[in-house]
């Protein structure tokens, strides 16, 4: 059972090159969310799916776009890499629950934009 | 917004309880309390949640009062290995969880 899947787990950009982050979770769960986290710093919510098909904006979605493929997964998309969108990306898929539920984050996808 | 208060760090020795107070004003009805912890270099793992009183698990205890504007996490005879970063967290809207900035929790021999 692997639970939350990144990848890549390591990614190097320019500034302006695109990419995107790919998340997988195998737990049947209804939703998935994207945090980063920058050195030192808690988590912010870039974007979330209630359920498949449905995606809403986070505390910080600006320069970002993200895809809920399917149940399982969730995508995260830079378009135009910057410097400040260096940080660690953390997907995450919530088991449903009492209240806020539980978490399952995965291990990060790490990004340097130079 | 949805929006918790933290301190920023605390220092404890081996052995002895540690208690991480969360202010969480506007906090909503319908809103559980939720604490997690994150290591270096890993995601944030689920501790503990609850609603109002108390709840204990194996690792922690929670402790909300009856205005549930803020939470106690408690954790008992803390070790080196307790050293970590703990958030709570609620829902802003159900589905849209919101962190706080954490506080930097450091255990020392």
């Amino acid at each position: 059972n692997a639970g939350v899947t990144q990848t890549p787990k390591f990614q190097v950009l320019k500034t302006g090159q695109s990419m995107t982050l790919q998340c997988a979770q195998d737990m049947n769960h209804n939703s998935m969310y994207w945090y980063r986290q920058d050195p030192g710093m808690g988590l912010r919510l870039i974007y979330y799916s209630a359920s498949e098909g449905t995606t809403d904006k986070g505390e910080v979605p600006n320069g970002y776009n993200v895809s809920r493929l399917n149940k399982r997964e969730f995508s995260l998309r830079l378009e135009s890499a910057a410097p400040s969108q260096t940080s660690v990306y953390f997907c995450a898929s919530r088991r449903q629950g009492k209240g806020a539920g539980e978490l399952f984050f995965g291990e990060g996808s790490r990004l340097t934009v130079l | 917004l949805a929006k918790t208060t933290q301190p920023i760090s605390m220092d404890s020795y081996e052995g002895q309880e540690v208690n991480i107070t969360c202010s969480h004003n506007n906090i909503a009805t319908n809103d559980y309390i939720t604490w997690y912890q994150q290591f270096p270099s890993q995601g944030p793992r689920f501790i503990i949640q609850g609603y109002k009183t108390k709840v204990t698990n194996e690792v922690a205890s929670l402790f909300i009062p009856a205005d549930r504007k803020s939470s106690t996490l408690s954790l008992p005879r803390v070790s080196l290995s307790d050293t970590a970063v703990y958030y709570c967290l609620f829902s802003g809207g159900y589905n849209k969880l919101i962190f706080g900035a954490g506080t930097r929790l450091a255990v020392h021999p």
